[in-house]
């Protein structure tokens, strides 16, 4: 099975800051790669697919990158509404399906 | 506008069994693969299950293979996950989603607490 590695597990930053948060797989998935946003108590978010896709509606101000093992989800321009936890999501298969353990972005 | 409306959840005892339903609207559902997706109080996320368009393929995390099994009704736009001998590890909320494995629409989850 891929194992997946997202780093840091918290983030602290400031409003208008530039974050980016890890992702690594243990072996290559090529770009098949997610970015997803949640808040408390409410559903995720899909912000990112095929690693660097932004999902319609998404504000530009988020970003992805990267491909065979190590993916990057960057915020530019760090708006309050964007202070929640962030996992990472690789589909190497129908069949294998894995999010990583989550990044929480706190206020500093 | 897309929704998915999960019920069944609730409290049962170690070994008993439930059965969700995610009732899909907005969209055909018949043309997507439809997943389960899970969260354990205050932890990250776990996908479950997947199903195809068709209900001819179906895919399940180890930790249920065998436990748990993922149906759908298109004649009824309805997703359904039928949990038998369910351990304490089982306790989470659990999410329809949209997808195979991108998940663009979510449920709102319904609770599943297995305790004695």
């Amino acid at each position: 099975d891929i194992q997946m590695t997202q780093s840091p597990s918290t983030l602290s930053a400031c409003v208008g800051d530039r974050v980016t948060i890890t992702c690594r797989a243990s072996q290559s998935i090529n770009n098949w790669l997610a970015w997803y946003q949640q808040k408390p108590g409410k559903a995720p978010k899909l912000l990112i697919y095929k690693a660097s896709s932004l999902e319609s509606g998404v504000p530009s101000r988020f970003s992805g990158s990267g491909s065979g093992t190590e993916f990057t989800l960057t915020i530019s321009g760090l708006q309050p509404d964007d202070f929640a936890t962030y996992y990472c999501q690789l589909y190497n298969t129908y069949s294998q399906v894995r999010f990583g353990q989550g990044t929480k972005l706190e206020i500093k | 506008e897309v929704q998915l409306v999960e019920s069944g959840g609730g409290l049962v005892q170690p070994g008993g069994s439930l059965r969700l339903s995610c009732a899909a609207s907005g969209f055909t559902f018949s043309s997507y693969w439809m997943s389960w997706v899970r969260q354990s109080p205050g932890k990250g996320l776990e996908w479950v299950a997947n199903i195809k368009q068709d209900g001819s393929e179906k895919y399940y995390v180890d930790s249920v293979e065998g436990r748990f099994t993922i149906s759908r009704d298109n004649a009824k736009n309805s997703l359904y996950l039928q949990m038998n001998s369910l351990r304490a590890e089982d306790t989470a909320v659990y999410y329809c989603a949209r997808g195979g494995y991108n998940f663009g629409s979510w449920g709102q989850g319904t609770l599943v607490t297995v305790s004695s």
